[in-house]
């Protein structure tokens, strides 16, 4: 699987848009971009995931550039609740049975009143 | 529709003594993970369960470690013995099937051992 980079923190104002980045610049093909976070003390919550089209759900939004090597997770009206751990994973595609979803160190996204 | 239930949610022990921790996971689901996560890192996995098959244990330190998923539904993971550097805390998961990325974590189980 793909490593991921991401930055170790970000802070964002409340009722802004926090845009967090990720990159993955040796993603394969058949490889897809996940989205879990975690608050504290709470196990990880899965987002959204994607391929290479941009997609969104009551959550968030996942906007992956066109050569798949980085990719954007948009909470678009940010709350104190969505403090917490992000963390970007690569993933093989959906019929390896190898794949697994492996975590990193994530972002921690504090967001001010 | 319930969550993945792990229990205790805190447990404090002596080193070189025993402790086990049980996970119920989603209705339905025949994939189980077991991830231990230390403080201020990601969660790593230690084990995958298929049913009641251990498919990928490859993390898994087997001197001191052991899992079972009897019936492929609940599972328990037992240290016996505990080390100080063991203490952290022990996330289970479930999914569908192997094939979706969509995992659903319990709350966790903190160890602390002294």
């Amino acid at each position: 699987d793909a490593k991921t980079t991401q930055p170790p923190s970000m802070d964002c104002a409340e009722g802004r848009a926090a845009n967090l980045p990720c990159n993955h610049s040796t993603i394969s093909g058949n490889e897809y971009v996940y989205w879990y976070r975690q608050i504290h003390s709470q196990g990880p919550q899965y987002i959204i995931h994607g391929l290479k089209n941009n997609e969104t759900n009551e959550m968030a939004s996942l906007i992956i550039t066109e050569d798949r090597k980085s990719s954007t997770l948009i909470l678009p009206h940010a709350t104190l609740r969505d403090t917490a751990v992000y963390y970007c994973i690569v993933r093989v595609g959906l019929y390896s049975s190898a794949s697994k979803i492996i975590f990193g160190s994530g972002t921690r996204l504090s967001i001010r009143p | 529709e319930a969550g993945v239930v792990q229990s205790p949610r805190y447990k404090i022990i002596e080193k070189k003594q025993p402790v086990a921790f049980w996970c119920n996971p989603i209705s339905g689901h025949n994939t189980l993970y077991w991830y231990l996560q230390n403080l201020g890192q990601g969660p790593e996995l230690l084990i995958r369960y298929e049913n009641e098959e251990a498919v990928d244990d490859s993390q898994l330190p087997k001197d001191r470690f052991s899992a079972e998923r009897l019936k492929g539904v609940d599972s328990t993971l037992k240290i016996q013995p505990a080390e100080l550097g063991d203490s952290a805390v022990y996330l289970c998961a479930s999914s569908r099937d192997r094939f979706t990325g969509e995992l659903f974590f319990g709350e966790g189980s903190r160890l602390t051992v002294l």
